[in-house]
């Protein structure tokens, strides 16, 4: 199994709602990843997990809240988005980080509207 | 200047013809990953280099880290590999991080 699970593949939410973005990979991989990615831009990353721990969180505003439940899953809570919030949300996956990070493994992504 | 520069940033090529996409970055890297992302669809990774040259099917990949390029090369191109190719760069400094390139749109017609 190379795959990186993400649901719901589709998301519209209003600026109050509380959703969450899941992920799911069973490689035995111990680095995850969320990435955010804008219409025509390159992703940016916004959190990094080693080991089930948060190692990266590149100043992602708190109405963002990744969580890693347990070496599999990576979950992404979201709370009063706003509209420029709207984007493609991706999670990845990778045996390690730093260095040797190795191959990275993307899933297809969350489309997020927040209306 | 962005550290990772990818060149064309446009490209349509006719069915069957010889595609090659350009990188140049500016860092010191421990790894260069090729990406390719169909409009709307997630990320598929397409090779990872950190010497040397890489093949997979009709797709070759080639690193010249001295003079810090890359190049990913498509032989016998098909509509079907119509999509956005990305070159991406894990730092020396800050290899959890990817440095993405702006992409290169390929549309290849029949």
């Amino acid at each position: 199994d190379t795959e990186v699970t993400q649901t719901p593949k589709h998301l519209v939410m209003g600026m109050t709602n509380k959703k969450s973005l899941k992920c799911e990979q069973h490689m035995g991989h111990r680095a995850m990843y969320w990435y955010k990615q804008k219409a025509k831009k390159p992703p940016e990353l916004m959190f990094v997990y080693s080991y089930e721990k948060l190692s990266i969180n590149e100043s992602v505003p708190s109405r963002f809240s990744p969580e890693c439940p347990n070496s599999s899953l990576l979950n992404l809570h979201l709370h009063a988005l706003q509209p420029e919030d709207s984007a493609l949300y991706l999670c990845a996956s990778s045996p390690a980080r730093g260095v040797n990070t190795g191959e990275l493994f993307f899933g297809e992504g969350s489309r997020l509207t927040v209306l | 200047k962005n550290e990772v520069e990818q060149s064309p940033q446009n490209l349509t090529a006719q069915e069957g013809e010889f595609i090659t996409i350009n990188c140049s970055y500016s860092v010191g890297i421990s790894a260069l990953h090729w990406l390719q992302q169909h409009p709307g669809g997630g990320i598929v990774s397409l090779f990872m280099l950190s010497s040397g040259k890489k093949k997979h099917g009709r797709l070759i990949a080639t690193i010249n880290i001295q003079e810090k390029h890359s190049s990913l090369h498509i032989t016998a191109s098909h509509p079907r590999d119509s999509a956005v190719y990305i070159c991406a760069v894990r730092n020396t400094g800050t290899a959890s991080k990817l440095t993405f390139g702006t992409g290169t749109r390929l549309q290849v017609t029949l």
